[in-house]
C-alpha cells in the first residue's frame, strides 16, 4: 500500500519555466490539498479539492493551478516559477473534508529550487 | 499574530527524561487539534489527536486547554529515535475543515 506518492523527489528550475507535480493516492480518500513548506512557517495550504470534480483556493494560491484529474490524482502547476516558489511542497489526501478529525496523510514532498 | 505558535526549540534533552512543548491558537472556534511528527527532510504524521479531556498513547500525553486556547504535548522516557520536529495541528472550518499549522518545535535526544 503505497498511500499518497509524490513526483519528481528533486527539481531545478530556471526563473519563468513551468513544471507540473505530480500526486497520487491509492487510499479512496475523497479529498486532497497541496502545502508548500517554508523555513520558519508552517504548512502553507496553496490549494485543495473536497472530492473529485472540485477544487479550491487555499491560503498562498497565487502563480500556481491544480487539476484534479480523477479520484486518485491531483496535480499542482507552476506556469512560469519564480524564485519565491523555491520550495518543499507536500500532497496530503483524507477520507473526506467534511469532518474535524479527519487525519490527513502527506506523500514524501517535491524539493523545489527556481533559480 | 500568528494563528498557531509553538516555540521552535530546539530542545536538547538527555535520553530517559520527560520533556513537554506547549503550542497555543488564536481562533476560538477552531474545533479539533492534533499533533503531527516530522523527521528530518520527511513528510508530517500523525501523532495523536488531542481531545478535550485529554489523550495518552504510551509515553506520549497530549492536553487541550480550550479557556487558555493551549493544547501541550508530554513525552515521557525520551528516546534517542523521539528527536524530531513536533508539529501543532488546528483545524477551523470555513467552507470546509482546513488545518492551521505550527511551525513546529523541534526535539533533540541526546545519548
Amino acid at each position: 500500500n503505497a498511500g499518497v506518492t509524490q513526483t519528481p523527489k528533486f527539481q531545478v528550475l530556471k526563473t519563468g519555466q513551468s513544471m507540473t507535480l505530480q500526486c497520487a493516492q491509492d487510499m479512496n480518500h475523497n479529498s486532497m490539498y497541496w502545502y508548500r513548506q517554508d523555513p520558519g512557517m508552517g504548512l502553507r495550504l496553496i490549494y485543495y479539492s473536497a472530492s473529485e470534480g472540485t477544487t479550491d483556493k487555499g491560503e498562498v494560491p497565487n502563480g500556481y493551478n491544480v487539476s484534479r484529474l480523477n479520484k486518485r490524482e491531483f496535480s499542482l502547476r507552476l506556469e512560469s516559477a519564480a524564485p519565491s516558489q523555491t520550495s518543499v511542497y507536500f500532497c496530503a489526501s483524507s477520507l473526506t473534508s467534511g469532518g474535524a478529525w479527519e487525519t490527513q496523510y502527506f506523500g514524501p514532498g517535491t524539493r523545489l529550487l527556481v533559480l | 499574530r500568528k494563528e498557531v505558535e509553538q516555540d521552535p526549540g530546539p530542545f536538547n534533552v538527555p535520553e530517559g527524561a520527560t520533556v513537554a512543548f506547549n503550542c497555543t491558537y488564536s481562533n476560538s472556534a477552531s474545533q479539533s487539534f492534533f499533533w503531527y511528527r516530522q523527521d528530518c527532510r520527511k513528510e508530517p504524521k500523525l501523532l495523536m489527536s488531542v481531545y478535550s479531556s485529554g489523550n495518552e498513547d504510551g509515553r506520549f500525553t497530549a492536553q487541550l486547554n480550550r479557556a487558555s486556547q493551549y493544547i501541550s504535548l508530554l513525552i515521557r522516557d525520551s528516546k534517542l529515535s523521539d528527536s524530531a520536529t513536533y508539529l501543532c495541528v488546528v483545524s477551523a472550518y470555513s467552507g470546509t475543515y482546513k488545518y492551521i499549522f505550527g511551525t513546529g518545535t523541534r526535539l533533540k535526544v541526546l545519548a
